[in-house]
């Protein structure tokens, strides 16, 4: 089973608009953390923003916050304020506390901001 | 930009060649991962290295290498090259243990081509 889904290849987004990035999880692992990175045409992997599992709170930082519903498994990224340096390659991650030395990356979403 | 830098940038194999990735990690940390991209995909583990040692293993067959020197730079070093094993290959460094908010640093990679 795959333990991280991202279910959209492609998105677009106005510039100045907010853009909604879907990822699901799976894992049995009471104690984990999600991780969105996003990587530009240049290769390089750049962390974003982090999420423990039991961080009461929502993550954010600056133009990015995670909607993290634990119920659902799911830690959508939500971009405000969209940039055209927005336009990258973003992956969702997740580390298990049993295997804290391995990243588990979804497919990715590619988003293209319109200007 | 992360402080973690590979060599080279882009290098061209025939298959059942042997090739050496280097990557030096950022100041101040202790481990380093390296991971497989394939064209289309997100990163996958290889594995980790700390304290000189393998921490962790993906699943690689033994052709996949590595070592960790105690400067905590590292090769990722790949016998009998086959076609699929054309990727980006990422190199990550993070300090030990990687729990909780502390994240992994990701260099630029190595795009390797085999024909």
């Amino acid at each position: 089973a795959q333990k991280i889904t991202q279910t959209q290849p492609g998105m677009f987004v106005q510039e100045k608009e907010a853009v909604t990035l879907d990822c699901t999880y799976d894992t049995s692992d009471p104690s984990y953390g999600l991780f969105w990175y996003k990587q530009p045409s240049s290769g390089e992997m750049i962390f974003l923003i982090y999420q423990g599992s039991y961080d009461q709170q929502n993550a954010t930082e600056g133009r990015y916050s995670l909607n993290f519903q634990k119920a659902r498994k799911s830690a959508n990224l939500v971009i405000s304020a969209s940039q055209l340096g927005d336009s990258a390659m973003y992956f969702c991650a997740m580390r298990e506390a049993r295997r804290a030395n391995n990243l588990f990356f979804g497919t990715g979403t590619r988003l293209t901001v319109i200007p | 930009e992360t402080g973690v830098t590979q060599s080279p940038t882009h290098l061209i194999k025939t298959r059942g060649q042997q090739v050496t990735l280097r990557c030096s990690s950022q100041s101040g940390h202790n481990t380093v991962s390296w991971y497989q991209q394939a064209l289309g995909q997100g990163p996958q583990f290889i594995f980790q290295y700390y304290r000189e040692e393998e921490n962790g293993r993906g699943n690689f067959p033994p052709r996949f290498s590595g070592l960790q020197f105690p400067n905590y730079s590292s090769e990722l070093n790949v016998n009998a090259l086959e076609l699929d094993d054309s990727a980006l290959y990422l190199c990550a460094s993070s300090l030990k243990n990687p729990q909780g908010r502390s994240e992994q640093y990701f260099g630029p990679g190595t795009r390797l081509t085999v024909t």
